[in-house]
């Protein structure tokens, strides 16, 4: 496609359980990027994939949080024993080289109950 | 990554120009001056970077003062549609493999009919 694709667009989950997001990126893309977004905040990094390798995972909050790409373009972004304190937007996006612009995704909503 | 400092909020009228500042006095030689907005509900969309050197494109200016301690995103005539939170971000070279932007609160800029 044209853009990154994030699936779900929302999703409500009780607490407890487990969830995954799913990123499409743009075709050829080798850099993928996973943020969150609380309300009222601006993007809080979390993890970076340079091919099928996370080359930075700083920004996960907690072994909770784990995600993937297995062959360098689909990535999923997996929480496991979701707490109310998890609901927040989801975003991804990719970059074709290091260093250029990123193009976001519309984001996942996750409302933890 | 150096710390931004934007304002909160700004206004402007349609159809002029929008100026928002942004000051990254602890910037180092090799971080360059990233651009993103994010529209309500949107994921952020890249607008513009640089290094020393003002850039345009079809978007937006950037103007990087001599001493690089900070800059100026201009949008020439402003629309409605540019009403949006426009983050400024300092990023290292990807030569150092520094991928991750580190988003602030950004500036909330109104366009007013």
């Amino acid at each position: 496609g044209a853009g990154v694709s994030q699936t779900p667009s929302n999703k409500v989950t009780e607490k407890g359980k487990y969830v995954e997001l799913r990123c499409d990126p743009i075709s050829g893309h080798t850099a993928l990027y996973w943020y969150r977004q609380s309300l009222g905040q601006g993007p809080e990094f979390l993890i970076y994939f340079q091919g099928t390798g996370a080359a930075d995972d700083s920004g996960l909050p907690n072994d909770r949080f784990f995600a993937v790409r297995p062959e360098g373009s689909v990535s999923t972004l997996k929480i496991q024993r979701t707490e109310r304190g998890d609901s927040a937007v989801y975003l991804c996006a990719s970059s074709f080289r290091q260093g250029d612009g990123y193009t976001f995704g519309s984001g996942t909503r996750l409302t933890v109950v | 990554d150096a710390k931004t400092t934007q304002p909160p909020s700004m206004d402007c009228a349609e159809g002029r120009a929008a100026n928002l500042p942004c000051n990254h006095s602890t910037i180092s030689g090799n971080e360059y001056v990233y651009w993103y907005r994010q529209i309500h509900s949107q994921g952020p969309q890249y607008i513009i970077h640089g290094l020393k050197n003002n850039e345009t494109n079809e978007m937006a200016s950037l103007i990087i003062t001599e001493d690089r301690k900070s800059s100026t995103l201009i949008l020439p005539h402003a629309t409605l549609r540019d009403t949006a939170v426009y983050y400024c971000i300092v990023r290292g070279s990807s030569n150092f493999g520094n991928e991750k932007l580190t988003f602030g609160t950004g500036t909330r800029l109104t366009i007013i009919p």
